[in-house]
């Protein structure tokens, strides 16, 4: 058990439809990142939250969107959606802030979407 | 800009086999690397890591050294097991990517009993 939670762990809409993902990170992590993971297993960092503010941006979609609340749970919200953006989405939190990262991530089970 | 290039999969060998995973990398300065594995139905979890030149990372039976000469960071396993079948990704963190990880395209590993 990595001590991060995703929930949900499954999820299946509609395209144009919209969801949100939750994340709760390892206690005391301050830092959290979003993956999404293809079905050819490629991995895709999308975007990274310290302590409620955004620290890094990956390829990220324009219609996703995130956010690192108050408790350090986060979340990612994904609209308009579309067959192409089933997928697994992953959080992982470590300790450490961009720049001091000893590169130590520590991954949810991840939500699967899958968009019909 | 820094990337990590690492052998195409799926990567097939029975009960016993040594293994090799190669992992590459192009980055300027001296990133750290890393081995994470991703078992089935399961999120990503470090395996092992290297954080300079020579450097050997060693975790449940697998090995890694950091190569600078080569820019090479390979897994290896002496004697793979059923349960080692998963997913392998080779990353590194450099100062010049503000040490974000970036990601090898993995490699899918299947041991046969």
């Amino acid at each position: 058990d990595s001590g991060v939670t995703q929930t949900p762990k499954h999820l299946i809409t509609a395209t144009g439809q919209r969801v949100t993902l939750r994340c709760s990170p390892r206690s005391g992590d301050l830092s959290v990142y979003w993956y999404q993971q293809s079905l050819d297993q490629g991995l895709q960092f999308l975007i990274q939250y310290y302590n409620g503010e955004e620290r890094a941006k990956g390829n990220i979609l324009e219609r996703f969107s995130a956010q690192q609340f108050p408790d350090l749970h986060s979340e990612l919200n994904l609209s308009s959606l579309e067959l192409g953006d089933s997928a697994l989405y992953f959080c992982a939190s470590s300790a450490g802030l961009a720049g001091t990262n000893t590169g130590e991530l520590f991954f949810g089970e991840g939500s699967r979407l899958t968009v019909l | 800009g820094d990337s990590v290039t690492q052998m195409e999969g799926p990567v097939t060998l029975s009960e016993e086999a040594f293994l090799t995973i190669n992992c590459t990398y192009t980055a300027t300065g001296y990133p750290s690397l890393f081995w994470y594995v991703q078992y089935p139905g399961e999120g990503l979890q470090l395996l092992l890591k290297a954080t300079k030149a020579d450097d050997k990372g060693s975790n449940k039976g697998f090995e890694a050294t950091y190569r600078k000469e080569t820019t090479s960071f390979h897994l290896e396993k002496g004697s793979v097991q059923v349960s080692d079948s998963a997913v392998y990704f080779c990353a590194l963190a450099a100062m010049d990517s503000n040490y974000q990880l970036i990601w090898g395209a993995g490699t899918k590993l299947i041991i046969k009993p």
